[in-house]
């Protein structure tokens, strides 16, 4: 598989709190996305990070992305109940233009 | 956010029987995607489709497996003879830009559920 793993699998945080998830992957890629799914959802997507970046902001959202690792970060800052959901990076496929998806971080954020 | 959409959301059925999973994608795209997701599971691609042909699939997309555009609009995933192993949720998708772009805009899911 092109696709690692996120980790932690599962996340459990107090709204105000940063979160913090993590992706790795095992081929080069031209970019990395992150989508966020609730439960029994479709995907949305939140972010896409390009292989010569090393940081980009969205909001409340900050994903870094280390090519010499092959790893990415997802943080979301100052946390809220709303921000409960799994939450998957993505590569594409080497293949075309299809997505390969991680296992996924569950995120639970309490009030 | 431009919506894609759906139908139905959850479709049971007996093993052994033939299903059809209809998507409108967005507007005038021309390139589609179907993705599964085993309940616990990572999202997997199934098949990508464009202008009328599959153009990349996975190992997962086997001869039980087809897609069609019946029409100008709606995209289906036929399914032909249902195995209890098939219950998923089903996603259909279109990329951002209606040709090959790396963003994907996804649809609701169809549950499938196989007895």
């Amino acid at each position: 598989s092109q696709q690692g793993e996120e980790d932690p699998q599962a996340l459990s945080i107090q709204e105000g709190e940063n979160a913090t998830m993590n992706c790795s992957y095992k081929t080069s890629i031209n970019n990395l996305q992150w989508y966020r799914q609730n439960s029994g959802r479709g995907l949305v997507h939140l972010i896409l990070i390009r292989s010569n970046e090393r940081e980009k902001h969205s909001g409340r959202l900050r994903v870094t992305l280390d090519t010499s690792k092959k790893s990415s970060s997802l943080l979301i800052t100052a946390s809220r109940a709303a921000d409960t959901a799994s939450y998957f990076c993505a590569t594409r496929r080497l293949s075309g233009y299809a997505l390969n998806f991680g296992k996924g971080t569950s995120l639970l954020v309490t009030p | 956010e431009p919506e894609v959409t759906q139908t139905p959301s959850h479709q049971v059925t007996q093993m052994g029987q033939e299903v059809i999973l209809r998507c409108v994608p967005i507007s005038n795209h021309l390139y589609f995607y179907w993705y599964r997701q085993i309940l616990g599971q990572k999202v997997e691609f199934l098949v990508s489709f464009y202008n009328n042909e599959i153009s990349e699939k996975s190992e997962i997309f086997d001869d039980q497996f087809s897609v069609e555009r019946p029409d100008g609009s709606n995209f289906t995933l036929k399914i032909r003879s249902t195995k209890l192993e098939d219950s998923a949720m089903y996603f259909c998708a279109s990329p951002e830009a209606g040709l090959a772009a790396d963003t994907q805009y996804f649809g609701p899911g169809t549950r499938l559920t196989v007895l």
